[in-house]
């Protein structure tokens, strides 16, 4: 049974360009979150998906979109990156009626 | 791959011994906390959870103590191996998402 899944692993791009982010939950999972991860921090939470619909959001700018497709993948969207943006970015994915999550492995973003 | 542990607490001991890590939460709604493992290059692994109507609880080799009157969390790991070195976060659900404690680093030494 595979566990969350992320792609790419690795991507560099360039300040003010654009990146999209993939994440296939784990298996009989419904809701998708979102974290940010800098070096040498804790995971912050960005948003939360469930029902194809954006259920919570943490305190990240409105550059950061995403979108939950009906077999409850999801997709992370940063627009006019900066170099701030650099980081790991984690998705993690819950079952139904369930608190605990399961973390996917990341996707190292570099902006340079 | 890269390392999540820099600039953060360093936890250093002996293989065998027993290793205590605390954390500090921050808000009273908090009703489910965890603990996870991060080693380098990968995402968060669950190593155990409490609520908060319960103020302790075990797992293999590890258990976590909660003290929701000064918001405390501990997570002890018996018979540390060299396998536990890793950062380890804490988290809070008060709300559907996590908020997570900024981590500690463990360091095995053999």
């Amino acid at each position: 049974d595979a566990g969350v899944t992320q792609s790419p692993t690795h991507l560099i791009k360039t300040r003010g360009q654009q990146v999209t982010l993939r994440c296939s939950p784990k298996s009989g999972h419904d809701t998708v979150s979102w974290y940010q991860q800098a070096l040498g921090q804790g995971p912050q939470f960005i948003f939360q998906y469930y029902e194809e619909e954006e259920r919570q959001r943490g305190n990240f700018p409105d550059r950061f979109s995403g979108h939950q497709f009906p077999n409850y993948s999801s997709e992370l969207n940063v627009n006019a990156l900066l170099l701030g943006d650099s980081a790991l970015y984690l998705c993690a994915s819950s079952p139904p009626g369930v608190d605990g999550y399961t973390f996917g492995s990341g996707t190292r973003l570099t902006v340079v | 791959g890269e390392s999540v542990g820099l600039h953060l607490p360093t936890l250093s001991v002996q293989e065998g011994d027993n290793s205590i890590i605390n954390c500090a939460y921050s808000n009273s709604a908090s009703d489910y906390f965890i603990w996870y493992k991060q080693e380098s290059g990968k995402g968060p692994q669950f190593i155990i959870d409490i609520r908060s109507n319960m103020d302790k609880r075990q797992g293999q080799r590890v258990t976590v103590l909660l003290n929701k009157t000064v918001k405390h969390l501990s997570l002890q790991i018996a018979a540390t191996q060299p396998g536990d070195s890793a950062v380890y976060f804490c988290a809070e659900n008060p709300w559907g998402n996590l908020i997570f404690g900024k981590g500690t680093k463990l360091s095995v030494k053999p």
